[in-house]
């Protein structure tokens, strides 16, 4: 198995607080993911990191920031969260920015805004 | 613009029973890569096959099998004769080049039940 921790695993929080979540891996590589899954909508693209200091926007960035001063962290951020950032989130990690790479997930981690 | 449909919510089967599961899939790219993942209740996303766009081989790999048919824009994934360790939700994606990388879009997930 990849190794890929999350962190917390599960988080209940309050409309407006600032929230980050961890995603550590053992791996070295260089592509890192964020991910949320919501029922209908399966798995999309928050941000992700092609190294260290190198990020980008996915699909659903909005009200979301990252960060990676470590090619083995990569945190996500949620600056006032609100009840529609209720969800799963998921990290995943590539070894390359190559289309048939498949992705390594972490555990996820549930987040409840309340 | 790239999306994958996994029409099928959930899907409901007696033990020994086979069922498959359909992905379609649109893109305008030439080169683009399919994948099946499955999401057992643990939680965690396990990664199952990938197909590039050239290659329309089926594949089998024990009681799964894959039928991809471009002309259809059709990446189905059959299990044969099911079991109860084959409940799960099965994720369908496509991933083709863009700026900065790769980018993949997921399917809704289809929710298979085993029942015993």
């Amino acid at each position: 198995d990849a190794g890929i921790t999350q962190s917390p695993r599960h988080k209940v929080t309050e409309t407006g607080t600032p929230v980050t979540l961890r995603c550590h891996q053992t791996e070295n590589h260089r592509y890192m993911y964020w991910y949320r899954q919501d029922p209908g909508h399966g798995l999309r693209l928050i941000h992700y990191s092609y190294g260290v200091k190198d990020t980008d926007k996915g699909e659903v960035s909005d009200g979301y920031s990252v960060s990676r001063s470590k090619t083995e962290d990569f945190l996500l951020t949620l600056e006032s969260a609100t009840s529609s950032q209720t969800s799963v989130y998921f990290c995943a990690i590539s070894d390359s920015g190559q289309a048939d790479n498949e992705q390594f997930f972490g555990p996820g981690t549930r987040l409840t805004v309340l | 613009a790239q999306k994958v449909t996994q029409a099928q919510t959930e899907i409901s089967v007696v033990e020994k029973e086979d069922v498959t599961l359909d992905c379609v899939y649109e893109t305008r790219d030439t080169t683009y890569y399919l994948f099946w993942y499955k999401q057992p209740p643990s939680g965690e996303l396990v990664f199952l096959i990938r197909r590039n766009s050239f290659d329309e081989q089926n594949e089998i790999s024990g009681r799964y099998s894959w039928n991809f048919q471009k002309s259809t824009s059709s990446f189905n994934f059959t299990i044969t004769a099911s079991q109860v360790v084959d409940s799960a939700v099965y994720f369908c994606a496509l991933s083709e080049a863009d700026t900065g990388g790769f980018k993949t879009i997921f399917g809704a997930g289809t929710r298979l039940f085993v029942k015993a």
